[in-house]
């Protein structure tokens, strides 16, 4: 089955820094890669995804990056700030109904 | 509009009771899944359906049972409370038309002692 692996597993910047989170995937048939924020006590929630038939998708401070022939994926925020300290999580889906998770990444933005 | 509904929020179990947590969704989504989240990890899927009728085990399957009679709901099924299933639950549906982007319940955390 699919293996998504994420990195780093903790990630603190100064505000108004970038931060970069990359994942890797096993399953070359995997076509549709979500990100998802989680605030403590929350559920995750969608931020930005990107299809198989594109490289790069961009909105406002969030971008993702996909190299299909790598088989790794990027999420990117720039002009960090203190509400975008969260768990992100990425995600790949290669079956219908049913996407693997990468174990998160702790993002701190310090004011 | 709903979107994606499970009962109840918290639940403290003995070990070897059994119980179910219920989801419905009300977005006419084909794909229902379930999902445990452990301390500082990941999500891993315990269950699926794609359907009514039709149902798959994901990655953690033991001790849990499911059944999708209806589109809209999906319960989840603990047969046996063990410990080691003390966990953080989220139902999450999807569908190809609305691009499979996942619709995750608010999550029911269990407690079995």
């Amino acid at each position: 089955g699919e293996n998504v692996e994420q990195h780093p597993s903790t990630l603190s910047v100064q505000e108004g820094d970038s931060a970069v989170i990359k994942c890797t995937y096993s399953d070359s048939a995997s076509n549709y890669f979500p990100w998802y924020k989680q605030e403590l006590g929350k559920r995750p929630q969608l931020i930005i995804d990107i299809r198989s038939n594109v490289g790069e998708k961009k909105d406002q401070r969030i971008a993702v990056t996909l190299n299909k022939t790598a088989k790794h994926f990027s999420l990117h925020i720039t002009e960090t700030q203190p509400e975008d300290s969260a768990v992100y999580f990425c995600a790949a889906n290669a079956n219908a109904g049913k996407s693997t998770f990468g174990d998160g990444t702790t993002l701190t933005v310090k004011p | 509009n709903a979107g994606v509904t499970q009962t109840p929020k918290f639940q403290v179990l003995k070990t070897g009771q059994s119980m179910t947590l219920q989801c419905a969704q009300d977005m006419n989504h084909e794909y229902m899944s379930w999902y445990r989240q452990d301390p500082g990890m990941g999500l891993r899927l315990i269950h699926y359906s794609v359907g009514a009728g039709i149902t798959d085990q994901g990655e953690v399957p033991n001790g849990y049972n499911v059944s999708r009679s209806t589109t809209e709901d999906f319960p989840l099924r603990l047969l046996s409370a063990a410990p080691s299933q003390t966990s953080v639950y989220f139902c999450a549906s999807s569908s190809v038309t609305a691009g499979n982007t996942i619709y995750f319940g608010e999550g029911s955390w269990l407690t079995v002692v």
